[in-house]
């Protein structure tokens, strides 16, 4: 099992730009969530899904959208890139709500120029 | 929302040496869970431990949930221990969000 993945591993875009980031968990896990990591902080949610075709909205939504067309796949776009929004992006799965531990993927760093 | 406290912020030991890091949380929690964030920014899964005591080589952890902390205890510490542990916890309030804590930077030097 290649556990949790995503794509691209580093991107740089310029200020208005846009991008999809691609995760996608090869365990048959109903719960999906996407995460910034800024520095010397912990992590913050962005959204997350509780199962295919489902979205909601985490702590620092604002700025993303998210789709989960596929139970395996979890996607974060950024329609209109700003300097905040760079950051290390790690996307998680779990089993279930709260009771079920999260796996991480190895993140994706991504500047805003 | 819960607030999670990590101590002490930033730890330096010898390789050889033991260490205990704290998780302080505002809140019940029904998830808590340990990471190890290595120098290439990779997130490793330690303990999944809302309550009670698990043991993992040299690495256990200790979760009071009544007394509302945590503890990770590394003994024999090692060079590749080096990077940033962060605590997160979640509880059914929550919706299913992880809380992380701001974490503690480990290095250990030889």
């Amino acid at each position: 099992n290649a556990g949790v993945t995503q794509t691209p591993k580093f991107r740089v875009l310029k200020t208005g730009q846009s991008m999809t980031l691609l995760c996608a968990q090869d365990m048959n896990h109903e719960y999906m969530y996407w995460y910034r990591q800024d520095p010397g902080m912990g992590l913050r949610l962005i959204h997350y899904s509780v199962g295919e075709g489902t979205t909601a909205k985490g702590e620092v939504p604002d700025g993303y959208n998210v789709s989960r067309l596929k139970k395996q796949n979890f996607l974060l776009g950024l329609e209109s890139a700003a300097p905040s929004q760079t950051s290390v992006y790690f996307c998680a799965s779990s089993q279930g709500r709260v009771l079920y531990e999260q796996y991480f993927g190895p993140g994706t760093r991504l500047t805003v120029t | 929302g819960i607030q999670v406290e990590q101590s002490p912020p930033d730890l330096i030991l010898q390789e050889g040496a033991n260490s205990t890091l704290r998780c302080n949380f505002s809140d019940s929690v029904n998830n808590l869970q340990w990471f190890h964030q290595n120098p290439w920014g990779q997130l490793i899964n330690l303990f999944y431990i809302p309550s009670g005591t698990k043991q993992n080589g040299r690495l256990s952890a200790t979760t009071v949930a009544t007394e509302r902390y945590s503890l990770l205890y590394i003994s024999s510490s090692q060079t590749t221990d080096s990077g940033v542990y962060f605590c997160a916890v979640g509880n059914t309030g929550t919706a299913s969000k992880l809380t992380f804590g701001t974490g503690t930077r480990l290095q250990v030097t030889l």
